[in-house]
């Protein structure tokens, strides 16, 4: 699995998009990206995945750069129950690969109020 | 069940007690993974399952750990000759099926201190 690069810590203000950076120049194109999040304490929690067009759910967006090469996980109006550590993981996506996750250190988010 | 849960929560055990440790994924869910989390650190992969088979151990750390799910559902991980080194949370995940596209749901964790 490619290997990613992610700031160590950011900050976001209450009510204000929150847009977390990450680089894996390294992706291969059968490769997904990935991002989890794990607030303090519980365990990781799955938030969204794509391949290589933008992906939109109830929790974030995924931008994808077309060469692939970096993407960003937006909160569009974080909350400071958004605090946490976000872990962004490619990884390939199909049968008889090995499913574990790769997380790395993440980005711990700090939501001010 | 709702999620996965485990058992312990918490174990305190002296250096070179056996402990074992136990995951109950969500019901439906096929495949089930074991993750060491030492403070600060993301989770580190250990072993998962499909069913009862175990395709890959590669991140069990020494021969002292194994794991087994010998019905497909229910699995634990057991650590012989505890050393103070295995003090970590051990997290339990399960997916409904093998495929990587499958979102992993974890449960709350058991935290082990080895004295």
């Amino acid at each position: 699995d490619a290997k990613t690069t992610q700031p160590t810590s950011m900050d976001c203000a209450e009510g204000r998009a929150a847009n977390l950076p990450c680089n894996h120049s390294t992706i291969s194109g059968n490769e997904y990206v990935y991002w989890y999040r794990q607030i303090h304490s519980q365990g990781p929690q799955y938030i969204i995945h794509g391949l290589k067009n933008n992906e939109t759910n109830e929790m974030a967006s995924l931008i994808i750069t077309e060469d692939r090469k970096s993407s960003t996980l937006i909160l569009p109006h974080a909350t400071l129950r958004d605090t946490a550590v976000y872990y962004c993981i490619v990884r390939v996506n199909y049968g008889g690969a090995t499913n574990k996750l790769i997380f790395g250190t993440g980005t711990l988010l700090a939501v001010q109020p | 069940g709702a999620g996965v849960s485990q058992s312990p929560r918490y174990k305190v055990t002296k250096r070179g007690q056996d402990v074992t440790l136990r995951c109950d994924p969500i019901s439906s869910h096929a495949t089930l993974y074991w993750y060491q989390q030492a403070l600060g650190q993301g989770p580190e992969f250990l072993t998962y399952f499909n069913y009862e088979a175990q395709p890959d151990k590669s991140g069990l750390p020494s021969d002292r750990f194994s794991a087994e799910r010998p019905e497909g559902s229910i699995s634990t991980l057991t650590i012989q000759r505890t050393e103070q080194r295995d003090s970590a949370m051990y997290r339990c995940a399960s997916s409904l099926a093998p495929l990587a596209i499958n979102e992993q749901f974890f449960g709350p964790g058991t935290r082990l201190t080895v004295l």
